[in-house]
């Protein structure tokens, strides 16, 4: 099956700092990548929907400054999180979405912890 | 707008018994509903999915779930439960049409006790 990847599976910076997450599709062309974020024991959350070429639609209460979605290619999307602060620590997770087979595959998350 | 309900965020069972873990989703077009497994510290996995067709649908590791369109209700099941099914599950809708965002439930934590 399809495959996505995220890289890296877990980061921990200090506050202040900027971090990337990059999510590739290794084996289709994402023509949409959707951004969730989730917090503890909680669900996942949109945060952002991207479509390749175009700039990202943000979901209400997110940051669009501080949360940058770059998805120059079909095959990877960026979210960088600037100028991270301890509320931002969470489990983000992007899923490539293919208009060919209609299918959504997940990436395997990146564990953000802010100190 | 789409939305996912998932009644009880705890749910209890003793291993052998039945699971079950129930949504409703109100959406305004006909939706494909999925169920997804999370497991402690890692990412989503996808048990099951309903886009078109029979309404029962089978899943992965013996879960199945039953797309009820009167009812609004897309509920799991798993007629005997295993230690190894103690994990977070979501419900999740998404409009047809495929390759579009998922709106997700809030989760329902299973435990297996033995």
């Amino acid at each position: 099956g399809a495959v996505v990847s995220q890289h890296p599976s877990w980061v921990i910076c200090k506050s202040g700092t900027s971090v990337k997450i990059e999510c590739r599709s290794l084996d289709f062309q994402a023509t949409t990548m959707f951004w969730y974020r989730q917090f503890p024991k909680q669900s996942l959350m949109l945060m952002a929907t991207s479509n390749e070429g175009s700039k990202a639609t943000y979901e209400q209460g997110v940051e669009k400054d501080k949360f940058l979605i770059n998805h120059a290619s079909l095959t990877l999307s960026t979210l960088t999180v600037t100028s991270a602060h301890p509320e931002d620590s969470s489990f983000y997770i992007c899923i490539a979405g293919d208009t060919g087979s209609g299918e959504q595959y997940f990436g395997p998350g990146t564990r953000l912890t802010v100190t | 707008a789409q939305s996912v309900t998932q009644l009880g965020s705890h749910v209890s069972v003793s291993e052998g018994a039945l699971v079950l873990l129930r949504c409703n989703y109100s959406s305004s077009v006909p939706p494909y509903l999925f169920w997804y497994v999370q497991y402690p510290n890692q990412g989503l996995q996808l048990l099951l999915k309903y886009t078109t067709g029979a309404t029962l649908v089978k899943g992965i590791n013996g879960f199945e779930a039953e797309f009820k369109k009167s009812e609004t209700s897309f509920h799991l099941t798993k007629p005997s439960a295993h230690m190894s099914d103690a994990a977070e599950y979501f419900c999740a809708v998404s409009d047809r049409g495929g390759g579009n965002k998922l709106t997700f439930g809030t989760g329902t934590q299973l435990k297996v006790e033995l």
